[in-house]
């Protein structure tokens, strides 16, 4: 069974990164886009961007450009998403999701069928 | 971007109720919209996609409809399980976008 298992809770000063990294299992890593989407406390769902990880090609959102890296690991299945110069506003649970559909099909690849379980980033000086 | 925007805010209701929940687009997007289901402390699970169309193992209760800029989400009798957030999501173009939320709640 398809299973993201995303690494533990985080606490960050301002102005520091934070790695969090989403263990894939059960499918073929390299043959769906991991998205990433974060939803501050009490709000809504925010959509980072998306790593392929076969090419490791990437798409951010233009308001984290410069900010956040997606990266994988395709030899433990494994993604990663870091984010730099923390404000409190990054304060968030930071979901990994799976594309629906494979990587040569876009009809659902938008879509996210499967998602880690969360990892929650505290910025907090 | 396209901005998504849903309607009611919050929904009190009744098990065995009928419940429609409300997305707009900014902008038409087809029929390039998901939605979700999302409980306190949980990730959101995948309901509809392309509007209408129900994922695997969800319960026929859960119905989507609509096209370009209006769409909908129908419980048809609602269960225990239901009472929990909804969000709708557009993937006609980046950046993918959520509306707001919904939260369903017991009356």
């Amino acid at each position: 069974q398809v299973q993201l298992v995303q690494s533990g809770a985080e606490v960050k000063k301002p102005g520091a990164s934070v790695k969090v990294s989403c263990k894939a299992s059960g499918y073929t890593f390299t043959g769906y886009y991991m998205h990433w989407v974060r939803q501050a406390p009490g709000q809504g769902l925010e959509w980072m961007g998306w790593i392929n990880p076969n090419s490791g090609g990437t798409h951010y959102v233009q308001e984290f450009q410069g900010r956040v890296t997606m990266t994988r690991d395709t030899s433990i299945s494994t993604a990663y998403m870091e984010l730099r110069s923390l404000t409190s506003d990054d304060t968030a649970v930071y979901y990994c999701a799976r594309g629906l559909t494979p990587l040569h099909d876009s009809s659902g690849s938008n879509i996210y069928d499967y998602w880690g379980q969360g990892t929650l980033a505290t910025v907090s000086s | 971007d396209i901005q998504m925007t849903q309607s009611p805010s919050t929904l009190s209701a009744s098990v065995g109720d009928r419940v429609t929940i409300t997305c707009r687009a900014s902008q038409s997007i087809s029929t390039w919209l998901a939605w979700y289901q999302q409980k306190p402390g949980k990730a959101p699970k995948f309901l509809i996609y392309k509007a209408s169309s129900l994922e695997s193992g969800v319960p026929s209760r859960f119905s989507g409809s609509g096209s370009g800029t209006e769409f909908t989400l129908t419980i048809s009798s609602l269960q225990p399980d239901d009472f929990a957030a909804y969000y709708c999501q557009q993937y006609y173009s980046y950046p993918i976008t959520f509306g707001q939320g919904t939260r369903l709640e017991i009356k």
